[in-house]
């Protein structure tokens, strides 16, 4: 098993441009999740998904869109880049068999996203 | 809402001794808390968690927490460290009755030979 995996590995991005992130998981989890860490603020939660089809706010959602079309994929979007989203990217997911967020998180190796 | 503080960015330990790694958290509800490990250049791995019953819990790696609600803390333990424990710890919370999950600003174990 992969476990979870994100693409791509490494981005640098231009102010205004737009980019998708990928995260995939193969362990038949429900809820997925996207953070960002930054230094010295820890891991933020942007967004997350209870299961296919559905999406959820988190601590900062600001300049970030989600879509989980299909179980195994989270895609985090961001439609105008700014310097401010410069930060390390982590996608997670969780069997969500309890129903809310207590269930332990698989993290991906992350993405590294520069923004100039 | 719930939050949680590391009070320690840096903790700097010799090898083989004690470690005490310090998080206390805020919440008017019953919560869930969780200490997560980040080795150099990977993503996090649970070390341990919290959700009910006995207040001591031991996690891997030889690491062990325990839930204190009247000081609102849960504080990670180990009582000799090794070489390959140098990493990033961060405390983390959510609730059964919440929908956000929050981790603290972590703290950076460094085991010195």
């Amino acid at each position: 098993n992969a476990g979870v995996t994100q693409t791509p590995k490494f981005r640098v991005l231009k102010t205004g441009q737009s980019m998708t992130l990928l995260c995939a998981q193969d362990m038949n989890h429900e809820y997925m999740y996207w953070y960002r860490q930054d230094p010295g603020m820890g891991l933020r939660l942007i967004h997350y998904s209870v299961g296919e089809g559905t999406t959820a706010k988190g601590e900062v959602p600001d300049g970030y869109n989600v879509s989980r079309l299909k179980k195994q994929n989270f895609l985090l979007g961001l439609e105008s880049a700014a310097p401010s989203q410069t930060s390390v990217y982590f996608c997670a997911s969780s069997p969500g068999l309890a129903g809310d967020l207590r269930d332990t998180q698989y993290f991906g190796p992350g993405t590294r996203l520069t923004v100039l | 809402a719930q939050s949680v503080t590391q009070l320690d960015s840096q903790v700097p330990v010799f090898e083989e001794a004690p470690v005490e790694l310090r998080c206390n958290y805020s919440s008017s509800v019953s919560v869930y808390l969780f200490w997560y490990v980040q080795y150099p250049n990977q993503g996090l791995q649970l070390l341990l968690k919290y959700l009910s019953g006995s207040t001591l819990v031991k996690g891997i790696n030889g690491f062990e927490a325990e839930f204190n609600k009247s000081q609102t803390s849960f504080h990670l333990r180990k009582p000799s460290v090794h070489i390959s424990d140098t990493a990033e710890y961060f405390c983390a919370v959510t609730s059964n009755t919440g929908n956000q999950f929050y981790f603290g600003t972590g703290t950076s174990l460094t085991v010195i030979p």
